[in-house]
């Protein structure tokens, strides 16, 4: 089945620095990716959406300038929070589909992100 | 009020009980149902998916949607200390690109 990876899977870094994460669809082109925050015993928030090789759109309320995505290619999507504070800690999944992958969404392991 | 609605649990069954977890939901433009999986700290995993209105079975599994009353089912037969997970009801509409929305999930407890 389709297979999507994350890394890191955990990564904790000091307030005010950027932190990337890469999400890679490894057996399959994913034309359009996803970016969702889960808080505990809570459920997903959609992030934004990315298409590859165009901007991604950011859902009201998420800071684009904060949350910077980038979707350069068919298999590969990176998140980069920007100046983290500790309340982006989080857990942070993302998924990938591709256009005729109509229920299917397939999930990242999830990073788990904790700024100190 | 939320799009989709899920009781959170948690939920606690003896083994091999028949176990139901249900979600409604209010935007009657949605057609596509799935559930989910989650294990702790893991990323969700696809268990099934229906269109529209009916019934899908998949071995244990046992899904229905009933768009008339915009609430969906999902059945798990003996249940299994592996079942042990939060499940999580999923749906969008047939426009709008995949934009899902996610019930808040329900944590399960299966006891051996």
């Amino acid at each position: 089945g389709a297979v999507v990876s994350q890394h890191p899977s955990w990564v904790i870094c000091k307030s005010g620095t950027s932190v990337k994460i890469e999400c890679r669809s490894l057996d399959f082109q994913a034309t359009t990716m996803f970016w969702y925050r889960q808080f505990p015993k809570q459920s997903l928030m959609l992030m934004a959406t990315s298409n590859e090789g165009s901007k991604a759109t950011y859902e009201q309320g998420v800071e684009k300038d904060k949350f910077l995505i980038n979707h350069a290619s068919l298999t590969l999507s990176t998140l980069t929070v920007t100046s983290a504070h500790p309340e982006d800690s989080s857990f942070y999944i993302c998924s990938a589909t591709w256009t005729s992958g109509i229920y299917e969404q397939y999930f990242g392991p999830g990073t788990r992100l904790t700024v100190t | 009020q939320k799009e989709v609605e899920q009781d959170p649990g948690p939920l606690s069954v003896p083994e091999g009980a028949i176990v139901s977890l249900n979600c409604t939901y209010s935007n009657s433009a949605f057609q596509y149902f799935m559930w989910y999986r989650q294990y702790s700290r893991k990323g969700p995993e696809l268990l099934m998916y229906t269109y529209s209105s009916g019934n899908k079975e998949d071995g244990r599994f046992t899904a229905q949607v009933d768009k008339s009353s915009k609430y969906i089912s999902l059945f798990i037969r003996d249940s299994q200390p592996s079942d042990s997970a939060t499940y999580l009801c999923a749906m969008r509409a047939n426009t709008g690109g995949f934009k899902t929305i996610f019930g808040a999930g329900t944590r399960l407890f299966v006891k051996a």
